[in-house]
């Protein structure tokens, strides 16, 4: 069964630190995305990546970084961890192309910052 | 980029249809709809795609208007299962030959038993 993976389910981190949220797919997909979910304010995105070391800001990549080193993972970084970085991170993957092709999402992250 | 409008809020009797609108005014002309849906606490799940016609899978069928400007996913047989939160989503104009989707805040449907 394809899937996307992410390392934790739930996080709690302090404020200041630096955090890292993996994902992981064994799709062999070229497409990954980060997204962060909010109340009300749905799914937006945060970076994805096309390639594997090659990057694209989305929606609000503000206080975030990203790195694909390997096809398979795609990790989100917060610099500094603030706690308007409370949030459901989700991981989505797809394949590249410019006909249809789906989405496949983690499970997400629900990261809490105090 | 094209953007969608739905309801925010549904309910729906369960074994009855559910049918979902969206607007989605501003699509070009060789943008998909697509939807998905999100159970609590899950990741998004595709449920169907289309650009022009109508299109039916095994979850669901998807109405597009001749003018494509607006469409209505239907749940012909609503269970307790169906209830999450349902997206219809346009895709964005590709950026590094990726294309993206743009989610807006959904339909909360409600299957009541």
């Amino acid at each position: 069964d394809v899937k996307v993976t992410q390392s934790s389910r739930y996080l709690v981190k302090r404020t200041g630190e630096k955090v890292f949220l993996e994902c992981v797919q064994d799709m062999d997909h070229e497409n990954m995305f980060w997204y962060r979910q909010d109340p009300g304010l749905g799914l937006r995105l945060i970076y994805f990546s096309y390639d594997v070391k090659m990057k694209e800001k989305g929606d609000i990549p503000e206080g975030y970084s990203v790195s694909r080193e390997k096809k398979e993972r795609f990790s989100l970084i917060l610099e500094s961890a603030s706690t308007n970085q409370t949030s459901m991170y989700l991981c989505a993957s797809s394949l590249a192309g410019r006909g249809y092709y789906g989405y496949t999402f983690g499970s997400g992250t629900r990261l809490t910052v105090v | 980029d094209a953007k969608t409008t739905q309801p925010p809020s549904m309910d729906c009797a369960e074994g009855r249809a559910a049918n979902l609108p969206c607007n989605h005014s501003t699509i070009s002309g060789n943008e998909y709809v697509y939807w998905y849906r999100q159970i609590h606490s899950q990741g998004p799940q595709y449920i169907i795609h289309g650009l022009k016609n109508n299109e039916t899978n095994e979850m669901a069928s998807l109405i597009i208007t001749e003018d494509r400007k607006s469409s209505t996913l239907i749940l012909p047989h609503a269970t307790l299962r169906d209830t999450a939160v349902y997206y219809c989503i346009v895709r964005g104009p590709p950026t590094s030959g990726t294309y993206k989707y743009i989610f807006g805040t959904g339909t909360r449907l409600k299957v009541l038993a």
